[in-house]
């Protein structure tokens, strides 16, 4: 259980171009999904939180008209990468978490999206 | 706010070797802790985690962990490490019980020599 989609696992496009990734929980409902950035041989960055149903937050730094985050349903967020340029390539991996109690504070994670932009 | 610090960037074991990647963290209060492992190109996989109770730990794939406070530590274990260990290895902590939200450390890169 607990498994977390995304699509598609590569992307190529051309600058100026917007590119939409998905992330689905596919076994259970994710309260919330995580949206995160991650450079070769770095860590994970946060780029945003986002809650079914409400406004993303979004971390220090990261230009919200520039990486749009939808949650519309329980199983289903999307990151817009919007006017895409060589810098935004990159690894994005998401995440969705679920409150329970057993639960609480797991994050299952995406196997992670990785975009050229040329 | 808290932070994770993984002082080890790059660590080479021979395989049937025993393996300690170190985690500190910094924290007020008793954190939610994670051990993630990435392959190249992969997302992460949840290795272990700590709530609470027994500071020792078990894991998937024979890795454990054990918590401690004294330390601010959450050191990663395991008897004897396979060919197939290699890849990269976050730690992770959380305080947030509503959020879920983690902060990551840089990363250790495990290489296992034959």
């Amino acid at each position: 259980g607990a498994v977390v989609s995304q699509h598609p696992s590569r992307v190529i496009c051309k600058s100026g171009t917007s590119v939409k990734i998905e992330c689905r929980s596919l076994d259970f409902q994710a309260t919330t999904m995580f949206w995160y950035r991650q450079f070769p041989k770095q860590s994970l960055m946060l780029m945003a939180t986002s809650n079914e149903g409400s406004k993303a937050t979004y971390e220090q730094g990261v230009e919200k008209d520039k990486f749009l985050i939808n949650h519309a349903s329980l199983t289903l967020s999307t990151l817009t990468v919007t006017s895409a340029h060589p810098e935004d390539s990159s690894f994005y991996i998401c995440s969705a978490s679920t409150l329970g109690a057993r639960t609480y504070n797991e994050q299952f994670f995406g196997p992670g999206t990785r975009l050229t932009v040329l | 706010a808290q932070s994770v610090t993984q002082p080890d960037i790059h660590i080479t074991v021979s395989e049937g070797a025993s393996l300690e990647l170190r985690c500190n963290y910094s924290y007020g209060a008793t954190p939610y802790l994670f051990w993630y492992v990435q392959s190249p190109g992969q997302g992460l996989q949840l290795l272990l985690k700590y709530f609470s109770g027994d500071t020792l730990v078990q894991g998937i794939k024979g890795f454990e962990a054990e918590f401690k406070r004294s330390q601010s530590s959450f050191n990663l274990r395991k008897p004897s490490v396979h060919w197939s260990d290699a890849a990269e290895y976050f730690c992770a902590v959380a305080v947030n019980t509503n959020a879920g939200k983690s902060t990551f450390g840089d990363g250790t890169t495990l290489t296992v020599k034959p």
